[in-house]
């Protein structure tokens, strides 16, 4: 299995600044054939279910405002939030699709 | 847009067999994989496996061997079963909308997920 790590578990970020969650895969999920990233990121909101934000490591999904965006390849990746809102607060998920699918454990992202 | 709607009972006893269906509306479930995702009270996400609406299905191999996923396309639904339960399964149970391929692995939609415990 490819395990996902995560970090920091949790972060508090003022309003307007910038939050930064990593994840590292214990093997690469960059598949040579298409050069493509098998990364997704998901948010989710206490009480809901987790919703898709950005696949293949960088494309946001339609309707996920630009301030969240996507980077990293082979073993390392992150998402940044570039001016965190209120309604940003959540759990934040990192998930390979290359071998199977695997989540990260979460990090938690509130308000300072 | 498409939703998804999961059913079933909500306490189940243990070693007794887990059943859920999810119910897809507002489009088709031709053409793309759908999968089952599980989540233990505040803990995070674990996949559970996937059905293309065609039958074919991949499991998590961690719970292979206890787990069967079926497809009803002419109903719109697909069904989830897990077999001989322990108080570990309790969890909320997702169900999800995966790609139109096997490698376009992510999911969304998601259901609104349903709880259920295993408790005697």
């Amino acid at each position: 299995d490819i395990v996902m790590t995560q970090s920091p578990d949790s972060l508090a970020v003022s309003l307007g600044e910038r939050a930064t969650i990593n994840c590292k895969s214990s093997q690469s999920v960059l598949y040579s054939l298409n050069n493509k990233n098998f990364l997704a990121w998901y948010q989710q909101k206490p009480g809901q279910p987790p919703k898709l934000l950005i696949s293949w490591a960088s494309t946001r999904e339609s309707g996920v405002p630009d301030r969240f965006s996507g980077s990293g390849s082979g073993t390392d990746f992150t998402l940044t939030i570039s001016s965190l809102q209120a309604e940003d607060v959540a759990v934040y998920y990192c998930q390979q699709y290359l071998s199977t699918r695997t989540f990260g454990q979460g990090t938690k992202v509130e308000i300072k | 847009q498409v939703q998804l709607q999961e059913s079933g009972p909500g306490l189940v006893k243990p070693s007794e067999t887990l059943s859920l269906i999810c119910t897809v509306s507002g489009g088709s479930i031709s053409g793309y994989y759908w999968s089952w995702i599980r989540q233990p009270p505040g803990k995070g996400l674990e996949w559970i496996g996937h059905i293309y609406y065609s039958g074919s299905t991949n499991y998590n191999p961690s719970l292979k061997s206890r787990v069967f996923i079926s497809v009803d396309a002419s109903k719109s639904q697909f069904s989830l079963n897990l077999y001989s339960v322990t108080a570990a399964d309790t969890a909320v149970y997702y169900c999800a909308r995966e790609g139109v391929d096997f490698w376009s692995g992510y999911s969304g939609p998601w259901g609104q997920g349903t709880l259920v415990t295993v408790s005697s």
